[in-house]
């Protein structure tokens, strides 16, 4: 089973749709992100949360929200789907970057592919 | 904050040559360094990464990359390139200290597509 799970895989939704994209994570980790991927542009990141109690605006958030439910679980939502929110959307965790072999590195989910009509 | 600058954005090779896909970033600062690669469908894997010691890291499936912390380089390099070598190809960088301890920050990418 992998590590980083999202759900759902692929979404086909219509514009002002409300969205959620679930993750859930068996790796113990306290950091979560999601990111955007679009061809020629590489990951963007919308929000990441470095704890239950600790939310924050990564570089393209206008449009999104998220919630962090449990160490585990950090939910994505579009409250109102636009067709240029069309992208595959990574969910990805890191353990606490600290000095010494810790490197942050980031493992990544499966990916959800969200087209908007 | 951090940038990451990947110089090519497709890269197209027979098999058996030689790679090397550029990758520069901008910060002052102590970081680590990393390479990811995307399969056709597939999620982001770790190729290699960089922490400390040896500027030449080894990572999986042939593949290394040098830090050249003068020219705030780490370049990917493989000597011979398979058909199955064709994928998206991600650079990535975090600081060690600072207000943005433990963001990564990537490169736009560079496509690697390789001919039998």
């Amino acid at each position: 089973d992998a590590d980083v799970t999202q759900t759902p895989r692929n979404r086909i939704t219509k514009t002002g749709k409300r969205i959620m994209l679930e993750c859930s994570q068996t790796k113990g980790h306290d950091r979560m992100y999601w990111y955007r991927q679009d061809p020629g542009l590489g990951l963007r990141l919308i929000y990441y949360s470095f704890d239950v109690k600790d939310i924050n605006k990564g570089e393209i958030s206008d449009g999104y929200s998220v919630s962090r439910q449990a160490q585990a679980k950090f939910s994505l939502s579009l409250e109102s789907a636009i067709p240029n929110q069309t992208a595959l959307y990574f969910c990805a965790t890191s353990d606490l970057l600290r000095t010494g072999s810790n490197t942050g590195e980031l493992f990544f989910g499966e990916g959800s592919r969200l087209t908007v009509l | 904050a951090q940038s990451v600058s990947q110089h090519n954005h497709h890269v197209i090779l027979s098999e058996a040559a030689s790679l090397e896909l550029g990758c520069n970033y901008s910060y002052g600062g102590t970081v680590n360094l990393f390479w990811y690669v995307q399969y056709p469908g597939q999620h982001l894997q770790l190729l290699l990464k960089y922490f400390s010691g040896d500027p030449l890291v080894k990572g999986i499936k042939g593949f290394e990359a040098e830090f050249i912390k003068s020219k705030f380089s780490f370049n990917l390099r493989k000597p011979s390139v398979q058909w199955s070598d064709t994928a998206e190809y991600f650079c990535a960088v975090n600081a060690r200290r600072g207000s943005t301890l433990g963001r990564l920050y990537f490169g736009r990418g560079t496509q690697l597509t390789v001919w039998p």
